[in-house]
């Protein structure tokens, strides 16, 4: 089966410009996750959906980040402007959840380079 | 409020046993992974305990204790390519009824000849 599919692997932008994620999940994993994992830590949840609709993003810096799943498949990930502390990797993640499916699958992540 | 701990590094001997230990504190927990994630890649799934005791999975086994908050993973007869961070994470329920996964700081394990 093939697994999560996120593009761009890499970026380097300038601080103010603006980045968009994609992301693909396991074909019928409604639960996608986006993670934020800085240099030396463990991932942070950024935002989850349920299908097409937001579960959670407590944690989501709204004055920069936007995040959508159309169709309840694909999901983009948005910073605009981007600053410095925004330098990550960006990390999507899916689940099965129904049926005790629990366990989510990463993507390869996107290393962003803010300059 | 939710707070995970488990030692920043630790270094072992290829060959040997080791454990890393995991403390939580959280709401509505619904379960504890263990992840290992290499150096620039993405984590991978090792382990889920929901009940207390032990899970066993080849040189690797999991143990929780619900009461204590504790959780500590397992790896025996070390190899070279175990050399990785080891992420705790607990499964949090909120009110929306679905899970969501807190993670520790990792543990970067290091194996020495």
């Amino acid at each position: 089966e093939a697994g999560v599919a996120q593009s761009p692997r890499y970026k380097i932008i300038e601080k103010r410009q603006s980045v968009a994620f994609w992301c693909n999940p396991i074909s019928g994993h409604a639960t996608l996750y986006w993670y934020q994992q800085i240099l030396g830590q463990g991932p942070k949840l950024l935002i989850q959906f349920q299908n097409n609709g937001v579960v959670d993003d407590s944690q989501l810096p709204k004055d920069r980040f936007s995040a959508e799943r159309l169709k309840g498949v694909d999901s983009t990930l948005k910073i605009q402007p981007a600053k410095l502390e925004d330098s990550a990797v960006y990390l999507c993640a899916s689940s099965l959840e129904r049926g005790g499916g629990y366990e989510q699958y990463f993507g390869p992540g996107t290393r962003l380079t803010v300059t | 409020g939710q707070n995970i701990d488990q030692p920043t590094e630790m270094t072992a001997t290829e060959g040997a046993i080791v454990q890393i230990n995991c403390t939580y504190q959280t709401s509505g927990f619904n379960g504890l992974f263990w992840y290992q994630q290499h150096a620039g890649e993405a984590p991978t799934f090792l382990s889920y305990n929901v009940l207390d005791g032990l899970e066993e999975k080849g040189r690797f086994s999991s143990f929780l204790s619900r009461s204590k908050g504790y959780s500590y993973l397992l790896l025996k007869e070390l190899q070279m390519k175990d050399s990785a961070s080891y992420l705790c994470a607990v499964r949090s329920y909120g009110s929306s009824n679905t899970g969501k996964l807190i993670f520790g700081q990792g543990t970067t394990l290091q194996v020495k000849p």
